[in-house]
């Protein structure tokens, strides 16, 4: 019953450096997206896949690198990470678009310092 | 700027009272979806409104999709403390776009 899984959890990054949150699900879902949660902001879409070898931006994709290689999977890469990109991510995934239900990952908590 | 327009951006009411949640827009969308959301946690789905004047309810909350089809409303009757939350409204085409939110906090 794991849904949207992403990995990792919490990360502190040093300005400058990189990483790749991965996110999984076992849904076989068409969709996958990446969203920031920020206070007051709500949740803004930073990119999204439609299905597996694409890739298309969202609101807020500066900064940021997708990739969906594998249909379950869906990576977000900071190549070089911002004091800015302090956030909360949620991946999700849902079977279509808009008017489907999204399923949501639990977060992954990122600061930058 | 925000594509969905949510009000209040902060409730906090007695458990027993009413509470309504605004959703606005000045775009029309084929369906608008409400998603609550707990601490630590990602939003999960309540409910999906998709024709225009449509009321549907799920226990004590009952949402209203506009006319028009460019705004939502949520309302909770005689609140508990386990409605607290941030309630998310969110709609789109292609992809979907959320609100702000709304924290609502129901004290005990």
């Amino acid at each position: 019953n794991a849904g949207v899984t992403q990995t990792p959890k919490f990360r502190v990054l040093k300005t400058g450096q990189s990483m790749t949150l991965l996110c999984a699900q076992d849904m076989n879902h068409e969709y996958m997206y990446w969203y920031r949660q920020d206070p007051g902001m709500g949740l803004r879409l930073i990119h999204y896949s439609v299905g597996e070898g694409t890739t298309a931006k969202g609101e807020v994709p500066d900064g940021y690198n997708v990739s969906r290689l594998k249909k379950q999977n869906f990576l977000l890469g900071l190549e070089s990470a911002a004091p800015s990109q302090t956030s909360v991510y949620f991946c999700a995934s849902s079977y279509r678009g808009t008017g489907n239900t999204i399923y949501f990952g639990e977060g992954s908590w990122l600061t930058v310092v | 700027t925000q594509l969905l327009e949510q009000s209040p951006q902060f409730l906090s009411i007695q458990e027993g009272e009413n509470l309504t949640v605004y959703c606005n827009s000045s775009s029309v969308f084929s369906s608008l979806q409400w998603y609550r959301q707990e601490p630590g946690e990602g939003p999960v789905l309540l409910v999906t409104v998709v024709t225009g004047g449509e009321v549907k309810k799920l226990k004590r909350l009952t949402f209203q999709f506009g006319d028009a089809r460019k705004d939502s409303s949520l309302h909770i009757t005689a609140a508990q403390p386990g409605d607290t939350g941030l309630y998310l409204c969110a709609g789109g085409f292609t992809k979907l776009s959320f609100g702000a939110g709304t924290t609502v906090t129901v004290r005990a």
